[in-house]
């Protein structure tokens, strides 16, 4: 049972250019998320997912994308990176929003 | 939308001491309630969460938390703190009809021997 996984660990991007962090999970969870984590800012939610074909925005979508085509996976997706996104990116996954989340170990993303 | 305040952004204790971490929050709606913690370079992982029920709530690692109404607050303790604590903290509360979470912005805790 590998959980929640998350590639890739570390990734540079060029202002302007596109990007899709990836996101799985092998415990059949229906809800998976992501969030951005800043110093300062704790963590927000950016898009979520009540399961497959269904995806909702967070507190802070505008410049991502995500799509829910299978229960394993949740990709986000940076159309056109700006400096404003380098961020550490976290998946989470669980049965339900109330239950517990389980996080993945984070993308960190620096944008140039 | 809902909001959780974290009063102190770091916090700093000796080896054996009293933990007390402060979280209030705002909701139109009974709440549901939870502590994370982050380990360096980590994910998030469950503490303990208040959904119904007992106010007084035991989670792992030792720690607890008190569900106040009428202050408003749900508050983490530790009787006897350890090296193995250190780590950020962050409280969260249920949001958009319990379909979402709002976390705080963290407290720091870091511990002296």
């Amino acid at each position: 049972n590998a959980g929640v996984t998350q590639t890739p660990k570390f990734q540079v991007l060029k202002t302007g250019q596109s990007m899709t962090l990836q996101c799985a999970q092998d415990m059949n969870h229906e809800y998976m998320s992501w969030y951005r984590q800043d110093p300062g800012m704790g963590l927000r939610l950016i898009h979520y997912s009540v399961g497959a074909g269904i995806t909702d925005q967070g507190e802070v979508p505008n410049g991502y994308n995500v799509s829910r085509s299978t229960t394993e996976d949740f990709p986000l997706r940076l159309l056109s990176a700006a400096p404003s996104q380098t961020s550490v990116y976290f998946c989470a996954s669980g049965t339900g929003m109330m239950e517990t989340q389980y996080f993945g170990p984070g993308t960190r993303l620096l944008v140039l | 939308a809902q909001s959780v305040t974290q009063l102190g952004s770091h916090v700093s204790v000796s080896e054996g001491a009293l933990v007390l971490l402060r979280c209030n929050y705002s909701s139109s709606v009974p709440p549901y309630l939870f502590w994370y913690v982050q380990y360096p370079n980590q994910g998030l992982q469950l503490l303990l969460k208040y959904t119904t029920g007992a106010t007084l709530v035991k989670g792992i690692n030792g720690f607890e938390a008190e569900f106040k109404k009428s202050e408003t607050s749900f508050h983490l303790t530790k009787p006897s703190a350890h090296m193995s604590d250190a780590a950020e903290y962050f409280c969260a509360v249920s949001d958009r009809g319990y379909s979402t979470l709002t976390f705080g912005k963290g407290t720091m805790l870091l511990v002296s021997p």
